[in-house]
């Protein structure tokens, strides 16, 4: 596609439901970012992909939460037994290593997931 | 660790005027700093970024910013802001090892007034 995709864009659950939400990334994108979005705050890494490998994951909250990429393109992140505190926008990036004028690869972002936990 | 730093929630400015967003951030090598721009519902949309080289960086729809090592500042500047412009703007700074993720400021919401 164009860009970065996720869906739902708006998903509710009551406590302790599990959630699951997926990201499309640009077609042929190697990497992958999670990003956590805390009303009134800026982005927080929460985990890192390079193809199906998790590299990074540093940034979970808990161990609630989960993110697989099987075949290397479609993310999931999944969150157990959903906290009111959950409650944020979760966005994802994706970026390719010849995408770059410089050292750093940009990352594209999705429009986020808006996850409210009642 | 790094860190961003924009110390202004809230400015609102009228259609027209300069304007400039500040940024300081703490690392502790040469940073690769970056600003997004967020507006209601859609993804984050860089602007510009700085990795080295010329201080003054141009970015997009007219922004530019400029990195000042010594104040540990990279504060984004527009000379004429249009109406259009009114969204959440992130500075960030990049992290150079591992997953290269991004740190990003709490951001700052730029309304414009007529």
């Amino acid at each position: 596609g164009a860009g970065v995709s996720q869906s739902p864009r708006y998903k509710v659950a009551k406590r302790g439901q599990d959630v699951a939400l997926r990201c499309d990334p640009i077609s042929g994108h190697v990497s992958l970012f999670w990003y956590q979005q805390a009303l009134g705050q800026g982005p927080e890494f929460l985990t890192y992909f390079q193809n199906e490998a998790q590299l990074d994951k540093s940034g979970l909250p808990s161990d609630r939460f989960f993110a697989e990429r099987p075949e290397g393109s479609v993310s999931t992140l999944k969150i157990q037994r959903t906290q009111q505190e959950d409650s944020a926008v979760y966005l994802c990036a994706s970026s390719h290593p010849e995408i770059t004028s410089g050292p750093y690869n940009e990352q594209f972002f999705g429009p986020g997931t808006r996850l409210t936990v009642l | 660790a790094q860190s961003v730093t924009q110390p202004d929630i809230h400015i609102t400015v009228s259609e027209g005027a300069s304007l400039e967003l500040r940024c300081n951030y703490s690392y502790g090598a040469t940073p690769y700093l970056f600003w997004y721009v967020q507006s209601p519902g859609q993804g984050l949309q860089l602007l510009l970024k700085y990795f080295s080289g010329d201080t003054l960086v141009q970015g997009i729809k007219g922004f530019e910013a400029e990195f000042k090592r010594s104040q540990s500042s990279f504060n984004l500047r527009k000379p004429s802001v249009h109406w259009s412009d009114a969204a959440e703007y992130f500075c960030a700074v990049g992290a150079s090892t591992g997953a290269n993720n991004l740190f990003f400021g709490t951001g700052t919401r730029l309304t414009v007034i007529p």
